[in-house]
């Protein structure tokens, strides 16, 4: 079965500071992976996902089998990163479904 | 723009009554999901359709039940609302022709069952 891992339910970093959200995940195949972020009051939507190798709004997350991850980075937070994010799996293979983490909610102090 | 909407955004019920929650979306996806979110639990799946009149159990379908008559609405029911069930509900979509399977979510429906 698989499992998306989000071991921090919260995180606090001042403005200007680096930003690492951690996701583990348990998957025997090759999964697909995303990012979704809730701002305060707006709907899930998607951040990232690991095929298209971009950057949104400065953030960028790399997929690493070896380690089983796919940790979401920052160089410089900003106060309007704060959000609840989760870190998403797609178990590919003609799949329709996505197992979501727990969710970790950022917090940037001004 | 892509849109999926819920039928209203605050729901007060009490026990045992019987609860129907409506999502429509209008990009023409063949699949569709309800979820419940609550705080430290993240995102759980109630039920999902990848076809009309078609459905399937999430990880968490006990005390719901779904139902799919037209491609573009998926209805969620509380056969008979316990407080347990008091939660944030969000209904998403993804269709076969969106690239990597994104899932569009609707802005949630606040239940609270008293």
């Amino acid at each position: 079965a698989q499992r998306v891992t989000q071991p921090e339910k919260l995180l606090s970093v001042f403005k200007g500071a680096p930003v690492e959200l951690k996701c583990n995940y348990s998957y025997s195949g090759s999964p697909e992976l995303f990012w979704y972020v809730q701002y305060s009051r707006q709907r899930l939507q998607l951040l990232l996902r690991h095929i298209s190798r971009e950057s949104i709004k400065g953030f960028t997350a790399d997929l690493n089998k070896g380690e089983t991850s796919f940790h979401l980075k920052k160089p410089f937070a900003q106060e309007e990163d704060s959000a609840m994010y989760y870190c998403a799996l797609d178990s590919g293979a003609g799949s329709y479904q996505l197992t979501f983490g727990k969710g970790t909610k950022l917090s940037v102090i001004p | 723009d892509v849109k999926v909407t819920q039928s209203s955004r605050y729901l007060v019920k009490r026990t045992g009554e019987k609860v129907f929650l409506e999502c429509v979306q209008d990009m023409d996806h063949e699949n569709m999901f309800w979820y419940r979110q609550d705080p430290g639990l993240g995102l759980r799946l109630i039920y999902f359709s990848y076809d009309v009149k078609m459905k399937e159990k999430g990880d968490i379908p006990e005390g719901y039940s779904v139902s799919r008559e037209k491609k573009e609405r998926f209805s969620l029911i509380l056969e008979s609302a316990s407080t347990n069930q008091t939660s944030m509900y969000l209904c998403a979509s993804s269709g076969w022709a969106v690239a990597y399977n994104e899932q569009f979510f609707g802005p949630g429906t606040r239940l609270t069952v008293l």
